[in-house]
Parts: C-alpha cells; structure tokens; sequence
C-alpha cells in the first residue's frame, strides 16, 4: 500500500530563512508527487508536481522540489521564507489505475510558523 | 475559470441529523474527487467519479455516506445520521481525467461539525 511520511509535524524559521520540509513516500511503481499548501481554514493550493523528466521541479511562490527515487523523497525547498509562507504544507502521492493518477495518499502535513 | 467551490463552508448539526454538501467542480473537468480531512491529518481520499460513474469508494465510506453526481457535473455528499466522528473538513476536488499528468484541484471544503 502507498503512505506518505512527513517526519517534522512543526517547523519554525525565521523570515529571510532557507527552508527544506522533508517527504518520503512508499508505492510500488513510478510515484506521481504533489506538494500542496493549506492556509487556516482553507482548501489546498498545489505548490508544484513531478510525473517525470527532470527530477528538480519548480513550483509557484518560489518553491521547488527534488525527486530522488534512491531515498524515496521528494522534500520541498525555498531559499528565502517570506512571512506569508506561513502555513500547513502536504506532501502526496497519486495512485494510478490505466497511466492515470486518481487517487492521492496525503501525509500528515508539516506546520510552517515564520518569525518576524 | 472560477475553481472548485462548494457549499455550504460550514455546517453545525447534532447527531442523529442528515446532511448533504454540494460541490461544483471546474467546468469541462471529468472527474470529481471528496475527501476528509480531521484535524492535525492529511485528507483522505473517500470516493470518486469519472463523468457520472462512481468508480471507487474508500472503506472510510460507510454506508451512512453516500454520494452522487448525477449529470457528470456538481456532485453531493450526504451522510445520514450523523455522529460526533464524522466532524471534519469535506474536501471536495476536480480534475480533467484525460491525461496521464492529470492534477486535482481543491475546493476550500466544508467544516461539519456534529454536537
């Protein structure tokens, strides 16, 4: 069965910071990888997606992500955190049935708090 | 382009209550996702539609829920006699389903709350 781990339920950094939030999936076949972001009391936002190709990705708001098929990660980065990066962020993997995802297993999420 | 919307955002019943959340996906998009999402966890996928065809159903989807989407388009979720564990945020989620790099995109949910 596919299942998503995100190892750090909370993460501070401070504004200006660098960031990397950790994911590492399990699925027996090529993995379809989602990166999405929730604000408070909000539905989720995709950050950025890998099917295939370059294994570096780049996403909106300045993030980007690495598939690395060795680890079974995909953990997302930004160079430099801005205040209103402040949120819940899950990583997800899509199962697929005919070539086709359908389905997404979502980890638990990591909560970004930004300090001033 | 106006995105996933779903109605209402917010609910409030007590246990023992039916209700029914609606969701309009993207037009021309095929398939029409719902999840559930408790608090301090990940959504979890509950079912979904290709078109008007429900193609799959989680065994988190007992058989108080039950879903339907009649001309291929919006869809509802109703869930009968309600009980506290079924308080949640009801995600709601379309895609267009014809290609291999297909992307759901998200509505902003429905918070149920059951007293």
């Amino acid at each position: 069965a596919q299942s998503v781990t995100q190892p750090d339920i909370h993460i501070t950094v401070s504004e200006g910071a660098s960031l990397e939030l950790r994911c590492n999936y399990s699925y027996g076949a090529t993995p379809y990888l989602f990166w999405y972001v929730q604000s408070p009391g909000q539905g989720l936002q995709l950050l950025l997606k890998y099917f295939s190709g370059d294994t570096l990705v780049q996403g909106i708001k300045g993030f980007e992500a690495e598939f690395k098929r060795s680890q079974s990660s995909f953990n997302l980065r930004k160079p430099s955190v801005h205040w209103s990066d402040a949120a819940e962020y899950f990583c997800a993997v899509g199962f697929t049935r005919g070539g086709s995802n359908y389905k997404l297993t979502f980890g638990k999420g990591t909560l970004l708090t930004v300090n001033p | 382009d106006t995105g996933v919307s779903q109605d209402p955002r917010h609910k409030i019943t007590k246990r023992g209550q039916n209700v029914t959340f609606r969701c309009d996906p993207i037009s021309e998009h095929n398939r029409l996702y719902w999840y559930r999402q408790t608090l301090g966890q990940g959504p979890e996928f509950l079912t979904y539609f290709q078109n008007e065809a429900q193609l799959e159903k989680s065994r988190l989807l007992s058989d108080r829920f039950s879903a339907e989407r009649p001309k291929g388009s919006f869809s509802t979720l109703e869930i009968q006699r309600t009980e506290q564990g079924d308080s949640a945020m009801y995600l709601c989620a379309s895609s267009l389903g014809r290609v291999s790099t297909d992307t759901q995109y998200f509505g902003p949910g429905t918070r149920l709350t059951v007293l």
